[in-house]
C-alpha cells in the first residue's frame, strides 16, 4: 500500500526553537506539498516542490522554509517557532502527469508551540 | 485570487438522515474538483469531477459538478455514525498542479 509518512504525530516545541517536520513518500511521486490546517480556514498551502532541489512558495510561506534533497523526502523547517504556528501540518504528494486522482496525504503532525 | 468556499461549516444530523454538502469555487482556469473525507488522520480521496452533470457514485455517497454555476454537491444518504468526519472540497487549477482547498465541513452523525 502506498504511503506518505510524517515522522511525528504530535510535537511540542518552545518559542524560538528551530523545528523540522519530515515527510517521506514511497510512491516515486514528483510533487510534494506542505499544508497547514486550522479550524475555519481549511488547508492552506505553505510550500511545494515539483522536483528534487526545487521549491515554490505557496500562499503562506512566511516563517517557513523547505528542503528537498531527495525525491522521496520533503522537509518543512520553522526557523524560529512562534505560537501562531501552532497548527496541524499535512504533507501530501502527487504524480506530475495529468489525469491523476489528487493527492495522497500523510497522517499529519499536530504542532504546539508554547 | 482562486477561492473555494464550502457550506455549511458544521452540520449535526441523526443517523439515517440524508445530507448535502456544498462547494462553490472561483478559479482562473478550472481543471478538476476533488472531494476528500478526513477522520482523525489523513484525508482520503472520495471523488474527482471534471465534467458537468455527470454524477459520481460510491455506495451511499454521490457527487455532481455544475461548471456553469461553479459549484459541486456531495450527497450522503442513510447516514451512519462512521460518516462523521470533515469533508474537504478542493479545486485543481489548470497547469498549476496544486489544489486550492475550501474550509471544510465538519459533519457529525448522532446515533
Amino acid at each position: 500500500d502506498v504511503k506518505v509518512t510524517q515522522s511525528s504525530r504530535y510535537l511540542v516545541k518552545r518559542t524560538g526553537e528551530k523545528v523540522f517536520l519530515e515527510c517521506v513518500q514511497d510512491m516515486d511521486h514528483e510533487n510534494m506539498f506542505w499544508y497547514r490546517q486550522d479550524p475555519g480556514l481549511g488547508l492552506r498551502l505553505i510550500y511545494f516542490s515539483y522536483d528534487v532541489k526545487m521549491k515554490e512558495k505557496g500562499d503562506i510561506p512566511e516563517g517557513y522554509s523547505v528542503s528537498r534533497e531527495k525525491k522521496e523526502r520533503f522537509s518543512l523547517i520553522l526557523e524560529s517557532a512562534s505560537t501562531n504556528q501552532t497548527s496541524m501540518y499535512l504533507c501530501a504528494s502527487s504524480l506530475a502527469t495529468q489525469g491523476h486522482d489528487g493527492y495522497t496525504f500523510g497522517s499529519g503532525t499536530r504542532l504546539t508551540v508554547v | 485570487e482562486d477561492k473555494v468556499v464550502q457550506s455549511p461549516l458544521s452540520l449535526v444530523v441523526h443517523e439515517g438522515d440524508t445530507v448535502t454538502l456544498n462547494c462553490s469555487y472561483e478559479v482562473t482556469n478550472f481543471r478538476s474538483l476533488l472531494w476528500y473525507k478526513q477522520e482523525k488522520k489523513a484525508p482520503t480521496f472520495l471523488f474527482m469531477l471534471t465534467s458537468s452533470g455527470i454524477e459520481k457514485k460510491s455506495g451511499r455517497l454521490s457527487s455532481i459538478l455544475d461548471k456553469k454555476e461553479l459549484f459541486s454537491i456531495l450527497n450522503i444518504t442513510a447516514t451512519q455514525t462512521g460518516d462523521s468526519a470533515i469533508y474537504l472540497c478542493a479545486v485543481e487549477v489548470q497547469g498549476a498542479q496544486k489544489l486550492v482547498f475550501g474550509q471544510g465541513t465538519r459533519l457529525t452523525i448522532n446515533p
